[in-house]
């Protein structure tokens, strides 16, 4: 068990260019979660998948935001058209079918928007 | 909408010393309650958790009860060492919907031998 893997860990761009982060949740975990955290605060959702399906989106998900899973394994992250406040962690998690509440988090990806 | 509420850091304790940090989270229906805790160049990691009232969760020493009168999730632990300096961060989880978890800001706990 390779535990969950994100890539890249730290990407620096400039505003307005498109960035994507890659996830690889534990292997046999059909829950997939995205969350974000920015600096002195605690994870906020962003959204998650039951297999390759998109359950549910948080608000903080702008259109310029969107998130795939298309075979029910990797997932990525695209953000479009950046802004300097998109700069954050972006976290990705995955957990097993049973509703057990238990997240199994990735190292991060960190986006700094310059 | 939910939240969660946690103690203030940082956090200073000498080696052995007594921890407390508190949490209080606001919640409709019958959340779960988590602790997780995220060491220096790490991801978070699930340190404890309860799911219904009057639970005790425990791990390496770390003991969390659920409190349902008080709203409360507070992690205690008797002795620490400098190995647990770490973020500790409270969260919640709604029932049904167990992946979607509400997170405190965390509290940033240095231990000085």
């Amino acid at each position: 068990d390779t535990g969950v893997s994100q890539d890249p860990r730290h990407k620096i761009t400039k505003r307005g260019q498109n960035v994507t982060f890659r996830c690889d949740p534990i292997s046999e975990h059909n829950r997939l979660y995205w969350y974000r955290q920015t600096l002195g605060q605690g994870p906020e959702f962003l959204t998650y998948f039951q297999n390759e399906a998109q359950l549910e989106k948080s608000r903080l998900l702008s259109d310029r935001f969107s998130a795939e899973r298309p075979k029910g394994s990797f997932s990525t992250l695209e953000i479009q058209r950046t802004e300097q406040g998109d700069s954050a962690m972006y976290l990705c998690a995955s957990s097993q079918g049973a509703d057990t509440g238990e997240l199994f988090f990735g190292e991060g990806s960190r986006l700094t928007v310059l | 909408g939910n939240s969660v509420t946690q103690m203030e850091g940082p956090v200073t304790l000498s080696e052995e010393a007594f921890l407390t940090i508190n949490c209080t989270y606001t919640a409709t229906g019958y959340p779960s309650l988590f602790w997780y805790v995220q060491y220096p160049g790490e991801g978070l990691q699930l340190l404890l958790k309860a799911t219904k009232a009057d639970d005790k969760g425990s791990n390496k020493g770390f003991e969390a009860t659920y409190r349902k009168e008080t709203t409360s999730f507070h992690l205690e632990k008797g002795s620490v060492q400098v190995s647990d300096s770490a973020v500790y961060f409270c969260a919640l989880s709604e029932t049904g919907n167990a992946g979607k978890s509400t997170f405190g800001d965390g509290t940033t706990l240095t231990v000085k031998p």
